[in-house]
């Protein structure tokens, strides 16, 4: 059974940082590119960044490019988000989501219970 | 980036009837060396993270009772619940996976009337 697991949501000032994990099980975690989406409260969805598979490949949404770096670590299984220059725009639920094929990087099959980031002085 | 819109932001309907959804994207989605629309539908409760409901377009994934279905091509996509349960209470989302950076629509909230 495929599992994420996210992590590292808090509470922090304008300006800060924080450093999201996701500990995957339950697959082939080396051979998945992965995703992190995020929901504002209330609000719909937006796609955050992706990496490829080695993680020699990185995207981001234009709103936190130069902000938030994605890696990942294949030996542990893990994901990674780490955001700096946070900004009140940036209050989430932050998802860790797996596509459904290694092909099809941005069609979501699975996804955590997210890790609630919250922005606020 | 391509723009998902929806329709209508939301809707109630008796338990056992129909419930239709629509969604429109700003390109067209059909991929025409495969002849795919990269175009998918979620369902999500409250307090839960999305669930992958329809993919491809019209393809459910495993799991989705029959009641669901997906139709359309190229810019224009219709989610149908047959006949609503009251487990179906949610939000609806589209989304397109033709590009980077994947959009999703704003949401379709089904109530029961």
């Amino acid at each position: 059974e495929v599992q994420l697991l996210e992590s590292g949501g808090g509470l922090v000032q304008p300006g800060g940082s924080l450093r999201l994990s996701c500990a995957a099980s339950g697959f082939t975690f080396s051979t998945y590119a992965m995703n992190w989406v995020r929901q504002a409260p209330g609000k719909g969805l937006e796609w955050v960044s992706s990496i490829s598979d080695d993680g020699g490949s990185t995207y981001y949404a234009d709103s936190v490019k130069g902000r938030f770096t994605i890696s990942r670590d294949n030996s542990k299984n893990t994901l990674y988000l780490q955001m700096n220059n946070l900004r009140a725009e940036d209050t989430a639920v932050y998802y860790c989501a797996k596509p459904t094929t290694v092909t099809i990087r941005g069609l979501f099959q699975h996804w955590g219970q997210g890790t609630l980031v919250t922005v606020s002085s | 980036d391509i723009v998902m819109t929806q329709s209508p932001d939301s809707l109630a309907v008796s338990l056992g009837e129909r419930a239709t959804i629509n969604c429109k994207s700003s390109q067209s989605l059909l991929y025409s060396s495969n002849n795919k629309n990269y175009f998918a539908w979620y369902q999500q409760k409250p307090g839960q993270p999305p669930k992958l409901l329809i993919y491809w377009a019209s393809t459910r994934e495993s799991g989705v009772p029959d009641r669901f279905s997906g139709s359309g091509s190229g810019t224009d996509f219709t989610l149908t619940i047959s006949s609503l349960q009251a487990e179906d209470v949610a939000v609806y989302f589209c989304q397109q996976y033709y590009t980077t950076p994947q959009t999703f629509g704003p949401g379709t909230k089904v109530d029961i009337k």
